[in-house]
């Protein structure tokens, strides 16, 4: 199976920050790799696929970069509404496997 | 718009069965691949099972493998997991995701709980 290691777990960031989290998967994964956030009490939902392809409605102020085993995504000038829980996953074989997510919280 | 739904979880004894199903809406079903994730309170994502769109081929997480199945049935646009042999370890939110290409998750459904308790 590919793990997917993601960091830092938890982190603590501003209104305004700009904030960083990686993924790293055991074996070359392509860019089949998607980032998905998850609020309290909800299910997740897509923001990045093919690890830098904004979905659709999904603010600009996210992106995404990497290719292989090294992934990144950036949230720019973090907002209110982005307090949330994000989960990298690859879909390069099966079975499909997540991160362990990273919370965002305020600080 | 996009909408699958969730249903038929609850309480179930260790060892017992149930049936989850997942109604679509607002898009072609039986054109689109599906996929069963669930998440333990508390816990992370982890992915279950999945079926293209025909039915013909299934792939199945190692921890479900032989007591789960997936299914699905295009005229009633419904997808469907039967569990059996139910462990307390399988307590968790099952969500219903759509596949938007080969294995790509996109839209969630907001999840079913099932509780597997004495």
């Amino acid at each position: 199976d590919v793990q997917m290691t993601q960091s830092p777990s938890s982190l603590s960031a501003s209104v305004g920050d700009r904030v960083t989290i990686t993924c790293r998967a055991s074996q070359d994964i392509s860019y089949h790799l998607a980032w998905f956030q998850q609020k309290p009490g909800k299910a997740p939902k897509s923001l990045i696929y093919s690890a830098s392809s904004l979905q659709g409605g999904v603010p600009s102020r996210f992106s995404g970069s990497g290719s292989g085993t090294d992934f990144t995504l950036t949230i720019n000038s973090l907002q209110p509404e982005d307090f949330a829980t994000y989960y990298c996953q690859q879909y390069t074989t099966y079975p499909l496997t997540f991160g362990g997510g990273t919370k965002v919280e305020i600080k | 718009e996009v909408q699958v739904v969730e249903s038929g979880g609850g309480l179930v004894q260790p060892g017992g069965s149930l049936r989850l199903s997942c109604a679509a809406s607002g898009f072609t079903f039986s054109s689109y691949w599906m996929h069963w994730v669930r998440q333990a309170p508390g816990k992370g994502l982890v992915w279950v099972s999945r079926i293209n769109n025909d039915g013909t081929d299934t792939r199945y997480a190692d921890s479900v493998r032989g007591r789960f199945t997936i299914s699905r049935d295009n005229a009633k646009n419904t997808l469907y997991l039967q569990m059996s042999s139910l462990r307390v370890e399988d307590t968790a939110l099952y969500y219903c995701v759509r596949d938007a290409a080969p294995s790509r998750l996109d839209y969630w459904g907001q999840g079913d709980l099932v509780t597997v308790s004495s």
